[in-house]
């Protein structure tokens, strides 16, 4: 079976300064790799997704994130965040043969 | 496309009654997912189905609570009776089968009294 590790529950930044919410997964076989965001009061929504093929993976909002096999990490990165970047960041992970493992959640507070 | 729909988006109730939760899933997804968030416990699976079928049901709590499937549009999950412990949001997502990604819904949010 396969899992997610969010190593920060919280990260506080201040606005315009870059981020990395961090992310490692443990599997014994080949994995797809997504970070969800969600909003206050609203639905988790899917930021990136790595199936195969380049390892940095350009999402939504301005973000990216790099698959690194050797050590099984996930991150998620923007150079500049806004105060509307302020949510909940999930890391998942899924196999040829399971459905989607979900992390604890990393909360991204942007202040001014 | 509207998305995954849910329905009621909030529902207060009184403890012992019988809650009912529904969702429709995205025209032409396969696969149908029920979570439960807390600020507890997190996001935590419930329970999910494969072409109607119910493939996982590991993380249902307890006998209290049951999901059915009677077509690829359409799901409940029943919690009957309901607790306090049982206020959370709950989820519905769906998928085409596999390992692929997952459409939320906009979350039910359950208040038992």
């Amino acid at each position: 079976a396969q899992s997610v590790t969010q190593l920060d529950s919280q990260v506080p930044v201040f606005e315009e300064a870059p981020v990395e919410l961090r992310c490692n997964y443990s599997s014994s076989v080949s994995v797809y790799l997504f970070w969800y965001v969600q909003y206050p009061n609203q639905g988790l929504q899917l930021l990136l997704k790595y199936l195969s093929g380049s390892t940095l993976v350009k999402g939504i909002n301005g973000f990216e994130a790099e698959f690194n096999k050797s050590q099984t990490s996930f991150h998620l990165r923007k150079p500049s965040v806004h105060i509307s970047d302020t949510a909940e960041y999930f890391c998942a992970v899924s196999t040829r043969y399971s459905t989607l493992t979900f992390g604890k959640g990393t909360m991204l507070l942007v202040s001014p | 496309d509207a998305g995954v729909i849910q329905s009621p988006r909030h529902e207060v109730t009184e403890m012992g009654q019988e809650v009912t939760l529904r969702c429709k899933p995205i025209s032409g997804h396969n696969s149908l997912f029920w979570y439960r968030q807390t600020m507890m416990r997190g996001l935590e699976l419930l329970i999910y189905f494969n072409n109607n079928v119910p493939i996982d049901d590991s993380g249902m709590p307890e006998d209290r609570f049951s999901a059915k499937m009677p077509n690829a549009s359409f799901s409940t999950l029943k919690i009957q009776p309901s607790e306090p412990r049982d206020s959370a949001v709950y989820f519905c997502a769906s998928s085409l089968a596999g390992p692929y990604e997952q459409y939320f819904g906009p979350g039910t949010r359950l208040t038992v009294t």
